[in-house]
C-alpha cells in the first residue's frame, strides 16, 4: 500500500519568514495530493491539493509543489503570520479509491 | 466544499460500554469515510462506508469492534464497542467533494476512563 513520509516533525519560523514542508510518497499511482491543516481542536481543513497532472498550483500565501519523478511534493507558505501555527498533514489517494494516507504530521509554530 | 455535522462533539465515557457517533453530511455522496486520530497522531482510516452495502474495512479494524451503519446517502455511524483506554481518540468523518477532494467534519473527541 501506499507510504507517505512527511519532514520536519517540527519548525518553527519567525513571523514572515517562509516555511517548507515536504513529503514523499511510495505509490507511484497516486493522483492527489491534498494538505490540510489542524488547528487545535478543530478538524483538518484542506488548506490546498495537486494532482498528478501538474506541477505546482498557488493560492495567496500558500503553494504546493509535485515531483512526479521523484515522488515528492511539497507545501510552501510564505509571509507567516501567527495564525498559520497549527498541525499541517500531507496526503496521497493511490488506487484505492477515496482512500487517503497521512504523513505524520508537522507542528508549525510562528513567532510575531 | 461539503458541511459535514458530528454529533457527540466530546464525550468521556466508561470502560466496557460503546458509544455510537453520528456524521450528517448537507448533500448526497456516494461514499463517507471513518478515520482515527490518536493523541499527538497522524489520521488513520477506520472504513469506508457506502450506501446499501456493507463497510469496508482497513486492516487493524474490525466490524465487530467499530460497527458501521450507512442508511441513506447523507448520514452514517460508527460505533466504537466495548470501549478500552486505547480507544481514547477523535474519530473524523469524511466525505468526497468534487471528485477525490476529501472533506472532515470536526471531529468527536472520545476519552475512555
Amino acid at each position: 500500500g501506499e507510504n507517505v513520509e512527511q519532514h520536519p516533525s517540527t519548525l518553527s519560523v519567525q513571523e514572515g519568514d517562509s516555511a517548507v514542508i515536504k513529503c514523499t510518497y511510495s505509490d507511484s499511482a497516486s493522483n492527489y495530493f491534498p494538505w490540510y491543516k489542524q488547528e487545535l481542536g478543530k478538524g483538518p481543513q484542506l488548506i490546498i491539493d495537486i494532482r498528478s497532472n501538474v506541477g505546482e498550483k498557488k493560492d495567496q500565501r500558500i503553494a504546493v509543489t509535485l515531483n512526479k519523478t521523484a515522488k515528492h511534493f511539497s507545501l510552501h507558505i510564505t509571509e507567516t503570520q501567527p495564525e498559520d501555527s497549527a498541525v499541517y498533514f500531507c496526503a496521497a489517494i493511490g488506487t484505492s479509491y477515496g482512500k487517503l494516507t497521512f504523513g505524520q504530521g508537522t507542528i508549525l509554530t510562528v513567532h510575531p | 466544499s461539503a458541511v459535514i455535522s458530528q454529533k457527540p462533539s466530546r464525550d468521556i465515557c466508561q470502560r466496557g460500554t460503546s458509544l455510537t457517533i453520528q456524521c450528517q453530511v448537507d448533500s448526497q455522496v456516494t461514499m463517507m469515510f471513518w478515520y482515527r486520530q490518536q493523541p499527538g497522531q497522524s489520521l488513520t482510516l477506520i472504513a469506508t462506508a457506502n450506501q446499501g452495502s456493507e463497510a469496508t474495512y482497513e486492516s487493524g479494524f474490525v466490524i465487530d469492534k467499530f460497527p458501521i451503519s450507512r442508511p441513506n446517502l447523507t448520514f452514517s455511524t460508527l460505533t466504537v464497542s466495548n470501549m478500552s483506554p486505547e480507544d481514547s481518540s477523535i474519530y473524523l468523518c469524511s466525505v468526497e467533494g468534487v471528485p477525490n477532494t476529501i472533506y472532515f467534519g470536526e471531529g468527536s473527541w472520545l476519552t475512555v476512563v
